[in-house]
């Protein structure tokens, strides 16, 4: 079955505890992203990847480090979670960027206290 | 930068009546546009897209046209269902950028 999965679904960490959310699709996808979702202000784009070993900044990429070593994996990383940081965070991956559909994972919901 | 403005919800309706749910953008060049759907505690599903001006996107009964001169993709349903619930996200992607912009979202709650 193509997909995209996260891991963890649930996390509940603390202040300044270095935390990796991964994410990984099964559909040879070149495109993958990561985004925030936070009430009122919609998704938010953090990191995308065109390919391995490329990587740019989205809209909100403060406090967040993304890896692209693999085609089918893009981790999230925060290396000192703050409680802003507390958000539900949807992985995505598209076969490339621009017209195409983008395949969207279940979701991460993060509590930083 | 690129934005999309979406209508603020939630939006209740009743089954069978008419839906239009208000998007408009502004975007560097012209881009392409997405309707995507999230149904409680799931990802978003695309649920149609455009490409070009003039284009007019469908799927499961909805339909948005891509209208340059308004810079608008309205979505609109003829006839909602209680499982047509959800949550619903209107996007953008410039050409010649890899960014994805969303709205904020429009909740839809139809009641039988």
């Amino acid at each position: 079955e193509a997909q995209v999965t996260q891991n963890p679904r649930y996390l509940i960490t603390v202040t300044g505890k270095k935390l990796t959310v991964t994410c990984s699709q099964n559909m040879n996808h070149e495109y993958m992203s990561w985004y925030r979702q936070d009430p009122g202000l919609g998704l938010r784009q953090i990191y995308y990847s065109m390919n391995v070993e490329v990587t740019d900044k989205g809209d909100v990429p403060e406090g967040y480090k993304v890896s692209r070593k693999e085609k089918r994996n893009f981790p999230l990383i925060l290396e000192s979670p703050s409680p802003n940081q507390t958000s539900l965070y949807f992985c995505a991956s598209s076969l490339t960027q621009g017209v195409d559909e983008q395949y969207f994972g279940p979701g991460t919901r993060l509590t930083v206290t | 930068g690129d934005s999309v403005t979406q209508m603020e919800g939630p939006v209740t309706l009743s089954e069978e009546a008419f839906l239009t749910i208000n998007c408009t953008y502004t975007a560097t060049g012209y881009p392409s546009l997405f309707w995507y759907v999230q149904y409680p505690g799931e990802g978003l599903q695309l649920l149609l897209k455009a490409t070009k001006a003039d284009d007019k996107g469908s799927n499961k009964g909805f339909e948005a046209t891509y209208r340059k001169e308004t810079t608008s993709f309205h979505l609109e349903k003829g006839s909602v269902q209680v499982s047509d619930s959800a949550v619903y996200f209107c996007a953008l992607i410039s050409r010649g950028y890899q960014k994805v912009t969303f709205g904020t979202g429009t909740k839809l709650q139809v009641i039988p």
